[in-house]
């Protein structure tokens, strides 16, 4: 079982849309959490942090559920731009440092 | 923000050739890099994690002695795919970032580095 879980989607949405993406983790020790966004054959870009009490930046909302070993990433008003596969990451310790742990994404397409 | 500047951007080179891709942190410094790889359609995956002045740490089923990862400053850290062939290609995408008040700090990435082995 891959240690964190993402529907690869693709979920087709149409200009407007509210869209939400859900996603797994299965280390309880876990300790942050992040939405990253990457565009086909670029770089990922963190999109935002995770955090226990939900945070919301513009359009987009995050959510975490320490219990579940859940996370969310909820897009209002999708624009064609939002188009990217969307990764969820976690993070935990590794011996002295902390090592990233990144789904597989979840790609969105927003049509016109 | 944070800025990771990652070269070369595209590799061509035949079998055989050893590579070497760099990594450096342009407005902070990064005691830990991180080495990732991606295949089509497949998620990032952790390779190595890149330690300024001592060794790196490798993941399992990585070989240290293919990928060999140099760390001699606190603003850069290389990659060097050893006698690459085909299955080697890839992207590879350095990452840096730092724990603070025992919160680890979003990393940044560099653009990535798409590797073909002819």
């Amino acid at each position: 079982r891959k240690e964190v879980e993402q529907d690869p989607g693709p979920f087709n949405v149409p200009e407007g849309a509210t869209v939400a993406f859900n996603c797994t983790y299965s280390n309880s020790a876990s300790q942050s959490f992040f939405w990253y966004r990457q565009d086909c054959r670029k770089e990922p870009k963190l999109l935002m942090s995770v955090y226990s009490s939900g945070n919301e930046d513009g359009r987009f909302t995050a959510q975490l559920n320490r219990a579940s070993q859940y996370i969310s990433l909820l897009i209002r008003d999708s624009k064609l731009s939002d188009s990217a596969t969307y990764l969820c990451v976690v993070s935990h310790l590794g011996g002295a440092t902390n090592k990233l742990i990144f789904g597989t994404g979840t790609l969105l397409a927003v049509q016109p | 923000g944070a800025v990771v500047s990652q070269h070369p951007s595209w590799v061509i080179c035949k079998s055989g050739t050893s590579v070497k891709i760099e990594c450096r942190s342009l407005d902070f410094q990064a005691t830990t890099m991180f080495w990732y790889r991606q295949f089509p359609k497949q998620s990032l995956m952790l390779m190595a994690t890149s330690n300024e002045g001592s060794k790196a740490t490798y993941e399992q089923g990585v070989e240290k002695d293919k990928f060999l990862i140099n760390h001699a400053s606190l603003t850069l850290s290389t990659l060097t795919v050893t006698s690459a062939h085909p299955e080697d290609s890839s992207f590879y995408i350095c990452s840096a970032g730092h724990h603070d008040r025992g919160r680890t700090q979003p990393q940044h990435f560099g653009d990535g580095t798409r590797l073909s082995i002819l």
